[in-house]
C-alpha cells in the first residue's frame, strides 16, 4: 500500500504475545485503522485510533503515535484462529489507504 | 442489521468482455467505496460514492467506473476486461466516509480468462 509499511510475515506461538508494527507518512492523517482478514474472506474491523496512546479491546490492543507516524497492533494470548492477515490503514484526505498486510501464522 | 451485500460472489469472464458488480450497503450508510485486492498489490482503492456522487477516485484506468443510486446501492463496471483484472473486488460502506469505520462485504471474485 502507498506510504504505509508493515512486515510481510510473522510467526508466533499459541498463547504468546505478538506486536505488528505499522509506519505511515503523516501528511493528511486523520486516523489509523486495523483490520483482520482470514484467507478467502473480507476484512473485518478491529480498531480505530485517532489520538495518541493505547486502545485496549480484550486480547487486542492498538497503539498510535501521530508525531512518529507509527502504530502497532498487540495480540495477547494468541489462539490458532488468530492466524490471518492484519491490515493497517490510515484515513488520508481522500480515502482509506491500506498497507499490504502482515500475514501472521500462529503455531501450536 | 444486515451487513454489506455483494453480488455476484464468483464469476468468470473472457478477455474483452465487461462486468458489472453490485453492492448494497448497511442500512443508513451513505458512503460506498470499492477496492480491488490482488496478492501482489494488496487492497487498492478504486473510488468512493456519497449521495450518488463520486467523491474520491483512485489511480485506475477509465475502464473502471461506478455509480450510486438514490437508495445508496452501488454498482461498479469494468469494461474491456484484461487478465490482470482478475481479483477480489470488495465493497465497503460507512455513514459518511473518511474518518468513519468502513465495513466490508464478502467481495466478488472475478476471474478473467
Amino acid at each position: 500500500g502507498q506510504n504505509i509499511d508493515q512486515p510481510t510475515e510473522m510467526t508466533a506461538t499459541e498463547g504468546a504475545i505478538v506486536q505488528i508494527n505499522c509506519t505511515y507518512q503523516t501528511s493528511g492523517f486523520n486516523g489509523l485503522f486495523w483490520y483482520q482478514q482470514h484467507a478467502g474472506e473480507a476484512p473485518t474491523f478491529l480498531s480505530y485510533n485517532v489520538l495518541d496512546g493505547l486502545e485496549e479491546k480484550g486480547r487486542f490492543s492498538s497503539f498510535l503515535s501521530r508525531s512518529k507516524g507509527y502504530s502497532y497492533l498487540l495480540l495477547k494470548e494468541l489462539q490458532m484462529k488468530d492466524s490471518a492477515s492484519y491490515l493497517c490503514a490510515h484515513t488520508g484526505r481522500r480515502a482509506l489507504t491500506f498497507g499490504s498486510g502482515t500475514r501472521l501464522q500462529v503455531q501450536p | 442489521k444486515a451487513g454489506v451485500t455483494q453480488t455476484p460472489r464468483y464469476l468468470i469472464k473472457t478477455r474483452g468482455q465487461q462486468v458489472t458488480l453490485s453492492c448494497s450497503p448497511i442500512s443508513g450508510h451513505r458512503s460506498v467505496s470499492w477496492y480491488q485486492q490482488t496478492p501482489g498489490q494488496g487492497l487498492q482503492f478504486l473510488f468512493e460514492y456519497f449521495s450518488e456522487t463520486q467523491r474520491n477516485k483512485g489511480n485506475f484506468p477509465g475502464r473502471f467506473s461506478g455509480r450510486q443510486f438514490s437508495n445508496s446501492r452501488s454498482e461498479m463496471n469494468v469494461s474491456t476486461l484484461e487478465l490482470g483484472d482478475s481479483a477480489l473486488y470488495l465493497c465497503a460502506s460507512s455513514f459518511t466516509g473518511v474518518g468513519n469505520t468502513i465495513y466490508f462485504g464478502e467481495g466478488s471474485w472475478l476471474t478473467v480468462v
